[in-house]
């Protein structure tokens, strides 16, 4: 069965910490995996997508990478804005309906 | 301004009751999505439409129902056979040139609760 686990489920750092979040997969066969943002309340923020093995992208403080069974999504010197949950998802299989399995999320809060 | 706009903000279901969420694009997008998420829980996909006056069931379709008989629109009713509806409900929608990479835009979402 096709399964996406993010870790740790919480993190809490203090700014200026930087840390890493991480997303392991287990699928059939990965089309591109994805990272989203999401505040309280408000739906997800698309941030990044990796297609394969080795791949890096960068935005501002985020930088995720990509390898066979995981993404890491790493945060240097994180301020308190950045503070959200972030979510992972991966699309699989050979379908063409865009359909994506997410992870649980990890909730990440930085102190001032 | 494009976006997605999902309403009510707040939606609150009597015992036997259905109740419609309303999902709607500017974006000229042809998918559309629904997804239910829960406390400690990923999304999960309920319904989604490629095209208008066609639409599948996701993982989790018991319960609900959706038409798509306009492009910008995909309501979704949350019928009384939905046994445990309280949750945060997401649409999205994505371009058939942003569905080969993936990218769903989301509305800010739907908090259903049970009175």
């Amino acid at each position: 069965e096709d399964q996406v686990t993010q870790s740790p489920e919480a993190l809490r750092l203090q700014e200026g910490e930087s840390s890493s979040l991480n997303c392991s997969y287990t699928v059939s066969g990965l089309r591109g995996l994805f990272w989203y943002r999401q505040d309280p309340g408000k739906g997800p923020e698309f941030l990044f997508t990796l297609y394969s093995a080795g791949e890096e992208k960068e935005k501002e403080r985020l930088k995720a990478t990509l390898t066979k069974k995981e993404s890491f999504l790493h945060i240097t010197a994180p301020k308190p804005e950045d503070s959200a949950t972030y979510l992972c998802a991966v699309r699989v299989g050979s379908s063409n309906t865009g359909k994506l399995i997410f992870g649980q999320g990890t909730t990440l809060q930085v102190k001032p | 301004d494009g976006g997605i706009t999902q309403s009510p903000k707040y939606l609150f279901r009597k015992e036997g009751q259905n109740v419609t969420l309303s999902c709607e694009q500017n974006l000229n997008h042809d998918a559309m999505y629904w997804y239910r998420q829960d406390p400690g829980q990923g999304l999960r996909l309920i319904y989604y439409s490629q095209i208008v006056n066609d639409f599948q069931k996701g993982d989790i379709a018991e319960g609900y129902s959706v038409s798509r008989e306009k492009k910008e629109s995909f309501p979704l009713t949350v019928t009384s056979a939905q046994k445990n509806p309280t949750a945060f409900y997401l649409c999205a929608s994505t371009s058939e040139r942003l569905i080969a990479k993936n990218i769903q835009y989301f509305g800010a979402g739907t908090r259903l609760s049970v009175l």
